[in-house]
């Protein structure tokens, strides 16, 4: 069984530029979440899909992050402008929308803002 | 609102000494528990889960008992190797009966494990 693809695996930018991940899931999964992970902390969640509605995006900074998922499958995250602070790894996850279910993760993009 | 806090890190030890990471935890409703093990270069894996008081999960050696009494999972191996060197993340989940986000996961700030022959 396929994970959970992402890309780019690494990304360096300039601050004040714009970028955007993406992320395919497991088939069959209809939760989806991204995750920022800063150097030394744990991840946090900055939004999460079931199908192609948003279910939490609470803690998304929406003045400069934004988040789709088309169709309910793939899914793109995108950062415009960014800050240096963003620099993290953002991570994708996704679930059987089912209690108890496991969240499995991609291996992530590690974006560096400069 | 939920949060996970672990010990502090990083943890170095030998090969084939014993392992505890404390991981204690404030959350509403009916939490599920979770270690999560992010090998170097790879995405976080599930290690193992708890989704009630006392359920005891465990896999590849590695054990933690859901306290409800205490609010702790505390992460424990009897005789670490050297293929166990990673960083491991305790988090919670609280569920549909309790919730309000349900699937939203909340980790610990995780802890650093060097594993030296």
């Amino acid at each position: 069984e396929a994970g959970v693809a992402q890309s780019p695996r690494y990304k360096i930018i300039e601050k004040r530029q714009s970028v955007a991940f993406w992320c395919n899931p497991i088939s069959g999964h209809a939760t989806l979440y991204w995750y920022q992970q800063i150097l030394g902390q744990g991840p946090k969640l900055l939004i999460q899909f079931q199908n192609n509605g948003v279910v939490d995006d609470s803690q998304l900074p929406k003045d400069r992050f934004s988040a789709e998922r088309l169709k309910g499958v793939d899914s793109t995250l995108k950062i415009q402008p960014a800050k240096l602070e963003d620099s993290a790894v953002y991570l994708c996850a996704s679930s059987l929308p089912l209690d108890g279910s496991e969240a499995f993760f991609g291996q992530g993009t590690r974006l560096t803002v400069v | 609102g939920n949060s996970v806090t672990q010990m502090e890190g990083p943890v170095t030890l030998s090969e084939e000494a014993f392992l505890t990471i404390n991981c204690t935890y404030t959350a509403t409703g009916y939490p599920s528990l979770f270690w999560y093990v992010q090998y170097p270069g790879e995405g976080l894996q599930l290690l193992l889960k708890a989704t009630k008081a006392d359920d005891k999960g465990s896999n590849k050696g590695f054990e933690a008992t859901y306290r409800k009494e205490t609010t702790s999972f505390h992460l424990e191996k009897g005789s670490v190797q050297v293929s166990d060197s990673a960083v491991y993340f305790c988090a919670l989940r609280t569920d549909l009966r309790g919730g309000t986000s349900y699937g939203k996961l909340t980790f610990g700030q995780g802890t650093i494990l060097t594993v030296h022959p």
